[in-house]
C-alpha cells in the first residue's frame, strides 16, 4: 500500500523568507499533485507533476517531482501572509488489481508571520 | 457557477439518524468522487464513480452507500451515523480515470455526530 509523507506538518516563517515542503511517498508513480486548503474552505489545485525532472513554477511557489527519489518538493520564495494555509501532495496509484487513486499526504500547515 | 457543488454545508444530527449529502457536477466530467476528512485533516478516499458505474470503493463501512443516478450526480448517504462519522466529506470530479488529471473539489460537507 502506498504511503505518503510530507515535512514538515507543522511550519511557521516570516514573510520574505524561503522554505520547501517535502513530499516522499513509498511506491512508484510518476503522477503526483499538490493542493492547497484554507481553514474552512475546499482544495484548490496548484500543481500536476507528470513526469521525472517535472518542475512547474506559479508566482512564489515552485514545484518539482523526482521519481527516482520518490520526492517532490513545493518551494515558497520570499512568503507573503497570503500563502497562509495547508497544503496537500497527493500522488497518484494503481495498486495491483485495483483502480487508479489519489492517496494524500497529512498536510503542511503553513504560517507566514509578517 | 459553482462547478462542484454539495448540500448541505453544514449537517449536525443525532446518532443512529441516517442521512444524505448531496453532489452535482456543472463540469461534463466523467468520474466522481467522496473523500473524507477527519479531524486532524487528513484526506482519504472512499468511492469513486465513473460513468455511473463504481470503480472504487474502498475500506468504508457498508452504513455509507453512494448513488450516482447520472454522471453530474453522486449522492452519499449513511445509514446509522455514529459519533466517528463525524468529519468533512468531500465530492469531487475529474475528466476522466487516468494520469495527469486534475481533480476538482466541492466546498465540503460538515457533519457533525452528536
Amino acid at each position: 500500500e502506498l504511503k505518503v509523507e510530507q515535512n514538515p506538518l507543522f511550519l511557521s516563517m516570516q514573510e520574505g523568507k524561503n522554505y520547501t515542503i517535502y513530499c516522499n511517498y513509498s511506491t512508484t508513480s510518476d503522477r503526483l499533485y499538490w493542493y492547497r486548503q484554507d481553514p474552512g474552505k475546499s482544495l484548490e489545485s496548484l500543481f500536476v507533476l507528470l513526469s521525472n525532472g517535472a518542475v512547474k513554477q506559479e508566482g512564489r511557489l515552485m514545484a518539482s517531482l523526482d521519481t527516482k527519489a520518490r520526492l517532490s518538493t513545493l518551494h515558497i520564495t520570499a512568503a507573503v501572509h497570503d500563502l497562509s494555509a495547508t497544503y496537500f501532495c497527493a500522488v497518484d496509484y494503481s495498486p495491483q488489481g485495483g483502480s487508479e487513486k489519489l492517496v494524500f499526504g497529512k498536510g503542511t500547515k503553513l504560517t507566514v508571520n509578517p | 457557477d459553482t462547478a462542484v457543488s454539495q448540500t448541505p454545508k453544514y449537517l449536525v444530527t443525532q446518532m443512529g439518524n441516517d442521512k444524505s449529502i448531496k453532489c452535482e457536477q456543472n463540469l461534463g466530467h466523467d468520474t466522481m468522487y467522496w473523500y473524507k476528512q477527519d479531524s486532524k485533516k487528513f484526506l482519504k478516499i472512499m468511492f469513486s464513480y465513473n460513468n455511473k458505474e463504481l470503480i472504487i470503493n474502498e475500506t468504508v463501512p457498508n452504513r455509507f452507500s453512494p448513488k450516482s443516478p447520472d454522471k453530474a450526480h453522486l449522492n452519499l448517504h449513511i445509514n446509522s451515523l455514529e459519533l466517528g462519522d463525524s468529519a468533512v466529506y468531500f465530492c469531487a470530479s475529474s475528466r476522466f480515470v487516468g494520469p495527469g488529471n486534475t481533480i476538482y473539489f466541492g466546498e465540503g460537507s460538515w457533519l457533525t455526530v452528536v
